[in-house]
């Protein structure tokens, strides 16, 4: 079966890097994607990557995929306060949002 | 227009009354979802509408009845809840049900008493 597995706290001081690391099982997987939730708020999509290629960077964020390990991760340069949520890393094996199978989230932390 | 509206956001409804949640997109997608999200949980996929249709429903209960009467709207007719269906409903919305876009709304906070 699908399954994708985060770690569930990252604390990080405001200006440093932020990393957030997924795992995935499933080989099939196309698409990866990174959504940002804030407090009481629904999913934004931050960004996602195509299963062939290594990384994509889009301002500060950063994503790198491996995918003989089935690992995605998300770099987060500069955190700020804002920054501070919930991270869902999600996989879909056809790339629509009817197939995405989300991870646990990351609630990331800034400390100041 | 890149936004998925939905209302209300949050409802607070009794176990016998009967309440509708509503979703509205004006950006063209003909694939929308309704996501349902419990406290510290991952969203999960419960209805999928492609071009109007409903295309996908995740074994719900019949007490949660999506409808979808034209392309920019979709609803979830809820009647006769749980305490436990509490939680956070997401709607979203892609240009097709393949797109690799999803935008998602702010959600509806529910609670059952």
């Amino acid at each position: 079966g699908e399954d994708v597995e985060q770690s569930l706290f990252l604390s990080v001081r405001e200006g440093d890097s932020s990393v957030i690391n997924c795992t995935y099982t499933d080989s099939s997987s196309t698409y990866l994607y990174w959504y940002k939730q804030e407090p009481g708020a629904g999913l934004q999509l931050l960004t996602y990557i195509f299963s062939n290629m290594d990384m994509k960077q889009d301002q500060r964020l950063t994503v790198l995929l491996n995918k003989k390990d089935k690992h995605l991760s998300l770099r987060i340069a500069d955190t700020q306060t804002g920054d501070s949520a919930i991270y869902f890393c999600a996989e879909s094996a056809g790339g629509g949002a009817d197939g995405l199978t989300f991870g646990k989230g990351t609630h990331l932390i800034i400390q100041p | 227009d890149t936004e998925v509206t939905q209302t209300p956001k949050h409802l607070v409804m009794g176990m016998t009354n009967k309440k509708s949640l509503k979703c509205e997109q004006h950006m063209g997608h003909r694939a929308m979802y309704w996501y349902k999200q419990k406290a510290k949980k991952p969203p999960e996929l419960m209805f999928v509408y492609s071009y109007e249709k409903l295309s996908i429903n995740e074994s719900v209960p019949s007490r949660f009845s999506p409808e979808c009467p034209n392309s920019s709207l979709l609803n979830l007719h809820l009647h006769a809840l749980q305490p436990e269906d509490s939680a956070l409903y997401l709607c979203a919305s892609s240009r097709s049900a393949a797109d690799t876009e999803a935008f998602f709304g702010q959600g509806t906070r529910l609670t059952v008493v």
